[in-house]
């Protein structure tokens, strides 16, 4: 139990679906990170959040859209999305965004069809 | 650019030691991580290096020389349940964690 829960564990839709991913933390951080995980790839990190506010956006499509509504919860919406966005989505925590330990939930693993 | 490299694959046998390595070129270094993922979970915290030498935690080591952007993870007394993929992610200037591809460990009987 590493204290960062995620919702679904498993996710499939289709192209044209809208779906939501949704992750808390129970570690009192103030960061909160939406990395994807393909399969002998590095993870690649998405958003970032840092006391609720978006800091890092690394180039992500729009069919992706975050939200944060407070320090414990994080949220990822899907739509539109396409066949190559299949991955493991992790959500991870962190005291702040320095050198602080991320720690990680177990991820939704997404199909898209 | 930025880029991590380790061992796509790696096998040992139990009771026996492993070395993995990881070489790193980063603008910036705030840092070395090597996280533990086993097959469909988390990946959890394992150790974090940054300065120059061996930290030991139990049956795991972490090694560290930043003049070479070089890391290593030594698991001794290998166990069964220590087959996993070993991520190594360095921070760089800027705070983010550029993750290595990861390397999959199978320990045999």
């Amino acid at each position: 139990e590493t204290g960062v829960t995620q919702t679904p564990r498993h996710l499939v839709m289709g192209m044209t679906n809208k779906k939501s991913l949704k992750c808390e933390q129970h570690l009192g951080h103030n960061a909160m990170y939406w990395y994807k995980q393909s399969a002998k790839k590095p993870l690649e990190l998405m958003f970032v959040y840092n006391f609720k506010e978006q800091t890092e956006n690394n180039s992500v499509p729009s069919r992706f859209s975050p939200e944060c509504p407070n320090s414990s919860h994080l949220f990822l919406h899907l739509h539109t999305l396409q066949p190559e966005d299949s991955a493991l989505y992790l959500c991870a925590s962190s005291q702040d965004t320095s050198t602080d330990t991320q720690y990680f939930g177990p991820g939704t693993r997404l199909t898209v069809l | 650019g930025q880029n991590i490299d380790q061992p796509t694959e790696m096998t040992a046998t139990e009771g026996a030691i492993v070395q993995i390595n990881c070489t790193y070129q980063t603008s910036g270094f705030n840092g070395l991580f090597w996280y533990q993922q086993h097959a469909g979970e988390a990946p959890t915290f394992l150790s974090y290096n940054v300065l120059d030498g061996l930290e030991e935690k139990g049956r795991f080591s972490s090694f560290l020389s930043r003049s070479k952007g070089y890391s290593y993870l030594l698991l001794k007394e290998l166990q069964m349940k220590d087959s996993a993929s070993y991520l190594c992610a360095v921070m760089d200037s800027n705070y983010q964690l550029i993750w290595g591809a990861g390397t999959k460990l199978i320990i045999k009987p």
